[in-house]
């Protein structure tokens, strides 16, 4: 099993869309969570953070289901610069250094919105 | 406050040559990280130091490469012998500990001809 596994899509929407994105990972010590999101030809950029008690920012919401293993952004009212791909992140579980402490990304979720 | 930087930005170099890039993480933060990414790929995970830990060197693809980080401050990442399957971009990121939230810089794209 992958690590941090998510759908690449292209997830095509509507401007006005709601949409949302799942991620699957397969450390149950991992202790952060992150979305990013990275525009063509450019660095990631982090988009939230993810808590356990879930997380609004605006028109995003992320949630995270620890029994699970989940974690999942909804977009609400998606515009056209929503338009990216959107990386699901988790780091090894455990404490300081050596790989628990590594951020592994998922391959990332593409997204586009359209007039 | 000044974020991640990377240089050079570019690089060009011929199949075999010894290639060095350079991380200059946010002041302050121990953890950092370096990845690559190749053209439509998703980011490939090489190398994680955290402080004065032992890196975790569990990504690097092979013995060509290898990379070095001064205390807590300038990482540097050396590919020996470059190979064709070595292009792509070489992103550093770094974070205030090993759970906190990463900056990423912008990248070097590495062509090897």
């Amino acid at each position: 099993r992958k690590e941090v596994e998510q759908d690449p899509g292209p997830f095509n929407v509507p401007e006005g869309a709601t949409v949302a994105f799942n991620c699957t990972y397969s450390n149950s010590a991992s202790q952060s969570f992150f979305w990013y999101r990275q525009d063509c030809r450019k660095e990631p950029k982090l988009l939230m953070s993810v808590y356990s008690s879930g997380n609004e920012d605006g028109r995003f919401t992320a949630q995270l289901n620890r029994a699970s293993q989940y974690i999942s952004l909804l977009i609400r009212d998606s515009k056209l610069s929503d338009s990216a791909t959107y990386l699901c992140v988790v780091n090894g579980g455990g404490n300081y250094g050596g790989s628990q402490g590594n951020l592994i990304f998922g391959k990332g979720t593409k997204l586009s919105v359209k007039p | 406050g000044a974020g991640v930087s990377q240089s050079p930005s570019n690089k060009v170099t011929e199949k075999g040559k010894d290639v060095e890039l350079r991380c200059d993480p946010i002041s302050g933060h121990t953890a950092l990280y370096w990845y690559r990414q190749r053209l439509g790929q998703g980011l490939e995970f090489l190398i994680y130091f955290q402080g004065n830990s032992a890196p975790d060197k569990s990504g690097l693809p092979s013995d060509r490469f290898s990379a070095e980080r001064t205390g807590e401050s300038v990482s540097t990442l050396t590919i020996q012998r470059t190979q064709q399957e070595d292009s792509a971009v070489y992103l550093c990121a770094s974070s205030l500990g090993p759970r906190g939230e990463a900056g990423f810089g912008p990248g070097t794209r590495l062509t090897v001809l």
